[in-house]
């Protein structure tokens, strides 16, 4: 059974640019987390998407957004990406709203690097 | 908002115990995580409390007092492949999980 898959696994873009990244959570898994990990910090909570509906975000600016497909995968988009965008953003996906006792399942992310 | 503490870094001798500590202070508290992330690679679940009291499974224990705020993860009989991040996770508000800075932790021989 295939655990959270993310692409790609590594991307390097311009400042100006924009970029979307892809995640595919655990088959039957109805909910999927966005987080930015910079080096050396904990992940930071960006978006959380149940049923196609955003149920929670962070605290980041109006250039990140994300959507959730009807198959329950996601695409995480940031647009006029700046230095301080570089870092690994990591997907999580849960059954429900993460009531669970284990939380989430996270897949391995997909590491930005903005020149 | 949340504001979860742990300290940065840890240093512990193999086949030692190290506890490492958590603070946090946050608004509709629903459970505690920790998760383990080797340098480069996913979390991933280690332990979860939501009532207080100690959860032990193998060499691995949590603890939770929700109201001093307070959790630790207690690492037992150290061997060298424990020597990554752990990360204490809260969920909280709309059910989001939010994590601290993690801390980084050496098993040296």
């Amino acid at each position: 059974d295939a655990g959270v898959t993310q692409s790609p696994t590594h991307l390097i873009k311009t400042r100006g640019q924009h970029v979307t990244l892809r995640c595919s959570p655990i088959s039957g898994h109805k909910s999927v987390s966005w987080y930015q990990q910079v080096l050396g910090q904990g992940p930071q909570f960006i978006f959380q998407y149940y049923e196609k509906e955003e149920r929670g975000r962070g605290n980041f600016p109006d250039r990140f957004s994300a959507r959730q497909f009807p198959n329950y995968s996601s695409e995480l988009n940031v647009n006029a990406l700046l230095l301080g965008d570089s870092a690994l953003y990591l997907c999580a996906s849960s059954s429900a709203l993460g009531l669970e006792s284990y939380g989430y399942t996270f897949g391995s992310g997909t590491r930005l690097t903005v020149v | 908002g949340q504001n979860i503490d742990q300290p940065t870094e840890m240093t512990a001798t193999e086949g030692a115990i190290v506890q490492i500590n958590c603070t946090y202070q946050t608004s509709g508290f629903n459970g505690l995580f920790w998760y383990q992330q080797h340098a480069g690679e996913a979390p991933t679940f280690l332990s979860y409390n939501v009532l207080d009291g100690l959860e032990e499974k193998g060499r691995f224990s949590s603890f939770l007092s929700r109201s001093k705020g307070y959790s630790y993860l207690l690492l037992k009989e150290l061997q060298m492949k424990d020597s990554a991040s752990y990360l204490c996770a809260v969920r909280a508000g709309a059910n989001n999980l939010f994590f601290g800075t993690g801390t980084r932790l050496t098993v040296i021989p």
